[in-house]
């Protein structure tokens, strides 16, 4: 059964520094993985989604890196903004149509 | 512009009352899900659609049912809601089933269970 953790549960930074979000997941055997964001009572916005032949997929500050062969996609966020504060989860897709998720990292950004 | 459409986003029910909660769609994909999501917990899927086919996971409570009438339409229903119902509930699409999909998400809809 695939797990995928995601560690810290929370994180606080000031405004401007770069945020770095780890996700591990137990199998390898993935086809993609996907990054969303939540904020606090809504529901998920796909941010990057990343197949399991790309290495790293880029959307304006965000970078999505993915190294299946140790279970790890890191999601970089630079400069970051107050706007960023929300709950981070990665999900990965093992080959069916299921996702598999992460719980969630819950970023702070102070002013 | 909104391509997952939840209805209510908010949602109060009492303790034994069905409730129905709406999901539509602008994407005419074929997939359609239903995730409950608990507080700081990671989502977990109920069931989906492959266009009329049901596909139930084999941990969801029988006290949860689902129909989709048409491609654009899903709802969830849940028969006698208890306490521990009470969480997020995520409506997902997908054009496919196959594994490079991509899931949308909608905004959601909070249910209390008083």
């Amino acid at each position: 059964k695939q797990e995928v953790t995601q560690i810290p549960a929370a994180l606080s930074v000031p405004e401007g520094e770069n945020l770095v979000l780890n996700c591990s997941f137990t199998d390898s055997a993935i086809y993609n993985l996907q990054w969303f964001r939540q904020d606090p009572g809504k529901g998920l916005t796909s941010l990057l989604l990343i197949q399991s032949s790309q290495r790293e997929q880029t959307s304006g500050r965000l970078n999505a890196s993915l190294d299946k062969s140790s279970g790890r996609s890191t999601l970089y966020i630079a400069a970051s903004q107050p706007g960023d504060s929300a709950t981070y989860l990665c999900a990965v897709r093992p080959g069916d149509y299921k996702l598999s998720f992460g719980a969630g990292t819950t970023v702070t950004v102070r002013a | 512009d909104a391509m997952v459409i939840q209805n209510p986003r908010y949602q109060v029910t009492q303790f034994g009352k069905p409730v129905t909660l709406s999901c539509s769609q602008t994407l005419n994909h074929n997939v359609m899900y239903w995730y409950q999501q608990k507080s700081s917990q990671a989502p977990k899927l109920l069931f989906h659609y492959y266009d009329k086919d049901f596909n139930n996971e084999a941990d969801t409570p029988d006290n949860f049912q689902s129909r989709r009438p048409n491609t654009s339409f899903c709802f969830l229903d849940i028969r006698s809601p208890g306490l521990g119902d009470a969480a997020m509930y995520l409506c997902a699409t997908s054009r496919d089933r196959l594994a490079g999909g991509e899931q949308y998400f909608g905004p959601g809809t909070r249910l209390t269970v008083t």
